[in-house]
């Protein structure tokens, strides 16, 4: 089955400990993307990749670290989790930048 | 970043149709989205429209695009329960997304 896996779906964490989120796309898809969404503003794109070892930087991209360094993975890191980034998070693949993304379940962080 | 803007709640009957709006700031944009969340889910893809197109139908979807206003709809037609739901319409400038704050529609049986 064609699927983007997130992985934790929930996490609860603590200021400054380093955490990574996982993505996994079995779609052989190009283009991914990770992003954040907020009450009241909707997604926000923090980086996005076009293809392996290719990323760059999205809307919001302060505080996380990416690298797509296999075409199926794309992980989320937070080096030094604030509070501030507590959201819902959401990674995206696509075949190309244009067509249509398919997202995973969320992932939803909470740092205290 | 750039803006795009939609109203928050939208509450129609069941039958009715339901129109959507989206305002977006730049006229870079090449394609304009329009995705769907339900309750715990991620977002999926309803349609899109490419910037030199007016208008685009699907089923029951209609999207009309106002280039001059830079004003993006969707609407759709005979709403069921079953379309309660938030909408975002999203951007494409160059190789980055920007998505609205989400409609949420609710559909009243």
């Amino acid at each position: 089955e064609a699927q983007v896996t997130q992985n934790p779906r929930y996490l609860i964490t603590v200021t400054g400990k380093k955490l990574t989120v996982t993505c996994s796309q079995n779609m052989n898809h190009e283009y991914m993307s990770w992003y954040r969404q907020d009450p009241g503003l909707g997604l926000r794109q923090i980086y996005y990749s076009m293809n392996v070892e290719v990323t760059d930087k999205g809307d919001v991209p302060e505080g996380y670290k990416v690298s797509r360094k296999e075409k199926r993975n794309f992980p989320l890191i937070l080096e030094s989790p604030s509070p501030n980034q507590t959201s819902l998070y959401f990674c995206a693949s696509s075949l190309g930048v244009r067509t249509e993304a398919f997202f995973g379940q969320g992932t939803r962080l909470t740092v205290v | 970043g750039e803006d795009v803007e939609q109203s928050l709640f939208l509450s129609v009957r069941e039958g009715d149709s339901s129109v959507i709006n989206c305002t977006y700031t730049d006229s870079s944009s090449t394609y304009l989205y329009w995705y769907k969340q339900e309750p715990g889910a991620g977002l999926q893809l309803l349609t899109y429209i490419f910037s030199n197109m007016d208008m685009k139908q699907d089923q029951r979807l209609t999207v009309l695009l106002n280039k001059k206003d830079k004003h993006l709809s969707l609407r759709i037609a005979d709403t069921q329960t079953g379309d309660s739901a938030i909408y975002f319409c999203a951007e494409l400038n160059f190789n980055k997304f920007y998505f609205g704050s989400g409609t949420k529609l609710n559909v009243k049986p």
